[in-house]
């Protein structure tokens, strides 16, 4: 069964850092891209990042750009994004979420774990 | 403002046929596959349609999808309370280098 455990997430101020991680289970790591999506409270959907197989593409929504950094330990099945300089419209849920083709970044993503709350606030 | 647009919600009894639009561009819908997602309330999203009208196994048939131009169309036919939800569609951006999602539409079984 394939399973995404976010963690890491919390209450941090303006300005702050925080790393979120997704453990992934029930297939092989290695051979999918994966995706960072988040949810402000009441609101959409919104994409943040994709990282490819093994790293070589890496792309960034341009709210986060340059803030944030998505990165991925295949070794270890995990999924990680660091969070710098935390901004209070970077409050939201963050999901991770599977993307199933296989060649680039397309919005199909055929598995999301739990989600992980970060409230950025004074 | 999202980059698709949707309408922000809709409603229909049960058993009726519902849809639900999602408007874009040359640089996402007009070129690449749109899919579309559920959300039930207080839960994680669902993948229901991917390249524009294929079913994930264990979605039902009552649920289509389909492109044409720069729109896309989700329908639900066959309406049952349990499809009360917010439903998002997603595509590609290539003049964006990100994935676009619309702003969700929430439906509501009257």
């Amino acid at each position: 069964e394939v399973q995404l455990v976010e963690s890491g997430g919390g209450l941090v101020q303006p300005g702050g850092s925080l790393r979120l991680s997704c453990a992934a289970s029930g297939f092989t790591f290695s051979t999918y891209s994966m995706n960072w999506v988040r949810q402000a409270p009441g609101k959409g959907l919104e994409w943040v990042s994709y990282i490819s197989r093994y790293s070589s593409a890496i792309y960034y929504a341009d709210s986060v750009k340059g803030r944030f950094t998505i990165s991925r330990d295949n070794a270890r099945t995990s999924l990680f994004l660091q969070m710098n300089s935390l901004r209070s419209e970077d409050t939201a849920v963050y999901y991770c979420a599977r993307e199933a083709d296989y060649y680039d970044s397309s919005g199909h993503f055929d598995y999301w774990g739990q989600g992980t709350l970060v409230s950025v606030s004074s | 403002q999202s980059v698709l647009t949707q309408p922000p919600s809709a409603s229909g009894t049960p058993g009726q046929r519902v849809t639900i639009s999602c408007s874009g561009s040359s640089s996402n819908i007009g070129s690449y596959y749109v899919n579309w997602y559920q959300q039930l309330p207080g839960t994680a999203p669902k993948l229901l349609i991917y390249r524009n009208n294929q079913r994930p196994s264990g979605v039902p048939d009552r649920f289509s999808g389909s492109r044409s131009g720069t729109s896309a169309s989700l329908a639900i036919s066959g309406l049952r309370s349990e499809d009360e939800a917010d439903y998002y569609c997603a595509a590609w951006d290539g003049s964006l280098s990100g994935v676009v999602f619309g702003g969700g539409t929430k439906l509501t079984v009257l």
